[in-house]
């Protein structure tokens, strides 16, 4: 079946400007991951979905950050405002469910340069 | 909360030679474990996973990890390194809470396979 798909693959953007990332995850998958990969670092988490309980938003670095998700589907990262410091790979992950030993679907990730 | 270590940020070794990277992590409970590797440019692909059965977990590509409960400890290892190897091996854990969870990643090993 379909893997972890995101859009676009890759962003370039003026400083300022939002934008938004978008996540299709594995069909049935019920947990749905962010997460930012600056160059050459590892993963930070930003936001994570289960089914319809609030998200955990605490990885977000800032208001700037922002994150949807309908249901058990499509899921949206908008940064506005854009810095520099926002440049990175964006990371989408889904899985079964978020509890146990479910391993983390990844996507190929959103490149995301602000010049 | 867990925490995951990785003990070497760059590991160099050897074509044929053995691979070893570490990975320890905290946690009273026994956690469910997990190896990625990302190859340049690419998502995460899971290596293998533990999930309380056998301690000695064989993966994809020739790769297996030991958990070692007494020593909190993950390590991946492989007999005999190929150039197709070099990537960037990140050690994940997520743990058994009642509310979900978020996957806890390490900073990440880059192995370089010297020809």
């Amino acid at each position: 079946g379909a893997g972890v798909s995101q859009s676009p693959s890759n962003k370039v953007t003026e400083k300022g400007k939002d934008v938004e990332l978008r996540c299709d995850p594995i069909s049935g998958h019920t947990a749905l991951y962010w997460y930012r990969q600056r160059l050459g670092q590892g993963l930070e988490f930003l936001i994570y979905f289960q089914g319809n309980s609030a998200p955990d938003k605490s990885g977000l670095p800032s208001d700037r950050f922002s994150a949807e998700r309908t249901g058990e589907s499509v899921s949206t990262l908008t940064i506005q405002r854009t810095q520099q410091e926002d440049s990175a790979v964006y990371l989408c992950a889904s899985s079964l469910v978020s509890q146990g030993p479910y391993e983390q679907y990844f996507g190929p990730g959103t490149r995301l340069t602000v010049t | 909360a867990q925490s995951v270590t990785q003990l070497g940020s760059h590991v160099s070794v050897s074509e044929g030679a053995l691979v070893l990277l570490r990975c320890n992590y905290s946690s009273s409970v026994p956690p469910y474990l997990f190896w990625y590797v990302q190859y340049p440019n690419q998502g995460l692909q899971l290596l293998l996973k533990y999930t309380s059965a056998a301690t000695l977990v064989k993966g994809i590509n020739g790769f297996e990890a030991e958990f070692k409960k007494s020593e909190t400890s993950f390590h991946l290892t492989k007999p005999s390194a190929h150039m197709s190897d070099a990537a960037e091996y990140f050690c994940a854990v997520s743990d058994l809470g009642d509310t979900g969870n978020q996957f806890y990643f390490g900073t990440g090993t880059s192995l370089t396979v010297i020809p």
